[in-house]
């Protein structure tokens, strides 16, 4: 099915661990987006990108990167994981009509 | 100064009643979107419903409209006839611009339940 798919769905780290968050979609769509939610907070906008190869600083960049090689694969890595970073990750595209934005079904990811 | 307000952190309905959740936006941009997701207890976002800041009638898509009225900044989000699988939480969100450089801010949400 078309759409947004984030990988993976749940993960537990270790302070100090690093790993990247995956998201995939096959809609040909320029703009990705990645966010995270915390309860109270709503989603916050971490890093997004206008199209392969960019990338920009959302409202809550620190602590992530993030790489957009191909246009299809938008990745979001922790290099050095916080408990701080505990929070649901959402992944979103947007493409046409321009209020069409497609989410992904999240990455929960716990910090210990 | 936060750029979208939801004021009620949780609502209560009874089923088939219609129920007005609150969102208040600022912005000096002339163009803007405003939308409304709904996120079940499965998490995932589903999206709602679109307002342009240009549009000059209020959205409606089913049982869902957008009551915007401009010089007032507000967008409130009308479900009517509430059903018990309205019961999630909603976020109203806003996009200052037109284009995807410019991303959306969502408000905090209001827990929204319906009872039978």
């Amino acid at each position: 099915n078309a759409g947004v798919t984030q990988t993976p769905k749940f993960r537990v780290l270790k302070t100090g661990q690093s790993m990247t968050l995956l998201c995939a979609q096959d809609m040909n769509h320029e703009y990705m987006y990645w966010y995270r939610q915390d309860p109270g907070m709503g989603l916050r906008l971490i890093h997004y990108s206008v199209g392969e190869g960019t990338t920009a600083k959302g409202e809550v960049p620190d602590g992530y990167n993030v790489s957009r090689l191909k246009k299809q694969n938008f990745l979001l890595g922790l290099e050095s994981a916080a408990p701080s970073q505990t929070s649901v990750y959402f992944c979103a595209s947007l493409g046409q009509p321009n209020y069409g934005y497609t989410f992904g079904s999240g990455t929960r990811l716990t910090v210990v | 100064a936060q750029k979208i307000t939801q004021t009620q952190p949780g609502m209560f309905v009874q089923e088939k009643e219609a129920v007005t959740l609150d969102c208040t936006y600022d912005t000096s941009d002339p163009s803007y979107g405003l939308f409304w997701y709904k996120q079940p207890s499965s998490g995932e976002m589903i999206f709602l419903i679109y307002q342009g800041s240009y549009d000059q009638q209020n959205a409606t898509e089913g049982r869902y409209s957008l009551n915007f009225q401009k010089a007032r900044k507000s967008a409130n989000l009308v479900i009517s006839a509430s059903q018990l699988g309205d019961s999630a939480m909603y976020f109203c969100a806003m996009r200052e611009g037109n284009s995807g450089y410019s991303t959306l801010t969502f408000g905090k949400g209001t827990m929204l339940l319906v009872s039978p």
